[in-house]
């Protein structure tokens, strides 16, 4: 069965500094990896997906993501935090084919400090 | 990009009524929509897989008569929360698939139970 770790519950982070949230899956095959973003009370918005090809995938609002097969990890990045990103994040993985049931992890609470 | 709108965002209701949530792909059609529920500071769970012109799939340990899932038409799917209790109060979130590899999702409906 396929799943998803993210180890960090909470993170904080000043306005301008570099951000680095993890991610750990489990896929028998080669996965479907997403990031989405939670604003309170919102509904999810998707950041970045990898199906294949370049394992550095570039998103929306200046994230980036890498996957590393090795490690079975899919890592989100952000070089300069701003203070809109807080918000919840989680990280998916699909089931390749098909029409997908997508797994999420338990979630990361960015906080931005100024 | 594709949407998918959810209705209502927020419903307040008193025991032993039916809730029933909304959920529409507005510029595409989906044959399949999933139905997925979220606790407070947890992660989202796959509640069931809609399938338009069949039954529901639901995911184990989710109570059939419970959750009435219909997926009339290939926009709409809707979700009837029966005889609602307080600890069916939650966060529902719908998503669709578009071109079949990527999931929209709804904006969410939080459902408190009086």
């Amino acid at each position: 069965a396929q799943s998803v770790t993210q180890p960090d519950i909470h993170i904080t982070v000043s306005e301008g500094a570099s951000l680095e949230l993890r991610c750990n899956y489990s896929y028998g095959a080669t996965p479907y990896l997403f990031w989405y973003v939670q604003s309170p009370g919102q509904g999810l918005q998707l950041l970045l997906k990898y199906f294949s090809g370049d394992t550095l995938v570039q998103g929306i609002k200046g994230f980036e993501a890498e996957f590393k097969r090795s490690q079975s990890s899919f890592n989100l990045r952000k070089p300069s935090v701003h203070w809109s990103d807080a918000a919840e994040y989680f990280c998916a993985v699909g089931n390749s084919g098909g029409y997908q049931k997508v797994t999420f992890g338990t979630g990361t609470k960015l906080q931005v400090i100024p | 990009g594709a949407v998918v709108s959810q209705h209502p965002s927020r419903v307040i209701c008193k025991s032993g009524t039916s809730v029933k949530i909304e959920c529409r792909s507005l510029d595409f059609q989906a044959t399949t929509m999933f139905w997925y529920r979220q606790f407070p500071k947890q992660s989202l769970m796959l509640m069931a897989t809609s399938n338009e012109g069949s039954k529901a799939t639901y995911e184990q340990g989710v109570e059939k008569d419970k959750f009435l899932i219909n997926h009339a038409s290939l926009t709409l799917s809707t979700l009837t929360v029966t005889s609602a209790h307080p600890e069916d109060s939650s966060f529902y979130i719908c998503s669709a698939p578009y071109r079949g590899d990527i999931q929209y999702f709804g904006a969410g409906t939080r459902l408190s139970v009086l």
